[in-house]
């Protein structure tokens, strides 16, 4: 089946510093991928959708400068936080569907995750 | 903007017991997809059902079963035999039709089961 992969799974930083998570469809290239954030004990919210080879398109109240995402290639895009703080401490989930343009009716494949914790 | 609604934070059944976990979805599209997640402790989102909105017939999964009303928008999960192993969080998710087509989650159900 498909998998996606995302590293780190777990990342310890001082608040001012940048950390970059990464998230590859690993046997399927995928033109999209979606970056979620999932509080404790709550659900999975839409950050962003990253486009291979354009602009991320980013969801109400979510700071595009705060949250850099660059799609580089079918298989890889990466989520940036920027000058993380420690309200952005999270666990922080990508997905990605099969296909160029992948059908609606297909499902989401997720990554395993990565938990950031800002000191 | 589509919203997905849990009504029910937590949930608990017996063991070998069946449980129906509920979901309604507000939309104004007459073709989508809909699905059911797991989320175990580990976090890893396991995909449990889909259904299609254009099907009638109510999809189901070796013990898992859904029942979607489509004109009442509500898409209810029933797993039959329950099994210590489904503990988890359960999401019920919208995906919309369009160009990216994005993944809409409901607050999640937490479900225990009792041994």
């Amino acid at each position: 089946g498909a998998v996606v992969s995302q590293h780190p799974s777990r990342v310890i930083c001082k608040s001012g510093t940048s950390v970059k998570i990464e998230c590859r469809s690993l046997d399927f290239q995928a033109t999209t991928m979606f970056w979620y954030r999932q509080f404790p004990k709550q659900s999975l919210m839409l950050m962003a959708t990253s486009n291979e080879g354009s602009k991320a398109t980013y969801e109400q109240g979510v700071e595009k400068d705060k949250f850099l995402i660059n799609h580089a290639s079918l298989t890889l895009s990466t989520l940036t936080v920027a000058s993380a703080h420690p309200e952005d401490s999270s666990f922080y989930i990508c997905s990605a569907g099969q296909g160029v343009g992948s059908s609606y009716n297909s499902p989401l494949h997720f990554g395993n995750g990565t938990r950031l914790t800002v000191t | 903007a589509q919203t997905v609604t849990q009504s029910q934070p937590e949930m608990s059944v017996q063991e070998a017991e069946t449980v129906t976990l509920s979901c309604t979805y507000d939309t104004s599209e007459s073709d989508y997809y809909l699905f059911w997640y797991k989320q175990p402790p580990s976090r890893q989102m396991i995909l449990v059902i889909r259904q299609e909105a254009y099907k009638q017939q109510n999809a189901t999964e070796n013990r898992f079963s859904v029942n979607f009303q489509k004109a009442a928008k509500s898409f209810s999960l029933k797993i039959s035999d329950s099994q210590l192993g489904d503990a988890a969080m359960y999401f019920c998710a919208y995906r919309e039709r369009g160009l990216f087509q994005k993944l809409v989650f409901g607050q999640g159900t937490r479900l225990t089961i009792n041994p």
